[in-house]
């Protein structure tokens, strides 16, 4: 099993320029998360989908849009990256509330 | 604000030696938690879990105590390796999975 994949690992982007970070999980898992890690700061929660069809916002959403494609899939879109958004991005999945969630590898993104 | 947050942020230990680390949360009606092991360039894994009606739960070497009377629970870990060396973190995943900041074990031979 893959579980959660990521892509890509690597991007460097100059300010302004907009990207979409991909994740997907084989898992049938139904709640999907995207979180930014920073040095001293943690994994922070910017958006998650608890379900297929919805999104919610969490700690630090600004920047940031979300789609929940369908039950695997679950992007993270920068329209207008800034140099604030450099980071590790870690998408993270689990079946239900309460129960263990399984992350990808990460992407590290640096914004110029 | 921040349900759930770590004592320290770094812990050094030998090797050999017994690892303590400590977490906090706020919300008294928390029910669930658990421990994640980050290891340098990699995703935090899942180490172990605890239910609030539960107050201890063993691993393979890794112990989860919970104290609902003072919103604290703690994971230790026996005869400490290197390999362990690594940030861990506590969550409560509620409605979402929130993390607290993290503790840096660093452990020498």
């Amino acid at each position: 099993n893959a579980g959660v994949t990521q892509t890509p690992k690597f991007q460097v982007l100059k300010t302004g320029q907009s990207m979409t970070l991909q994740c997907a999980q084989d898992m049938n898992h139904n709640s999907m998360y995207w979180y930014r890690q920073d040095p001293g700061m943690g994994l922070r929660l910017i958006y998650y989908s608890a379900s297929e069809g919805t999104t919610d916002k969490g700690e630090v959403p600004n920047g940031y849009n979300v789609s929940r494609l369908n039950k695997r899939e679950f992007s993270l879109r920068l329209e207008s990256a800034a140099p604030s958004q450099t980071s590790v991005y870690f998408c993270a999945s689990q079946t239900e509330p309460n129960t263990e969630a399984f992350f990808g590898q990460g992407t590290r993104l640096t914004v110029v | 604000g921040e349900s759930v947050g770590l004592h320290l942020p770094t812990l050094s230990v030998q090797e050999g030696d017994n690892s303590i680390i400590n977490c906090a949360y706020s919300n008294s009606a928390s029910d669930y938690f658990i421990w994640y092991k980050q290891e340098s360039g990699k995703g935090p894994q899942f180490i172990i879990d605890i239910r609030s009606n539960m107050d201890k739960r063993q691993g393979q070497r890794v112990t989860v105590l919970l104290n609902k009377t003072v919103k604290h629970l703690s994971l230790q870990i026996a005869a400490t390796q290197p390999g362990d060396s690594a940030v861990y973190f506590c969550a409560e995943p509620r409605t979402a999975l929130i993390f607290g900041k993290g503790t840096t074990l660093s452990v020498s031979s």
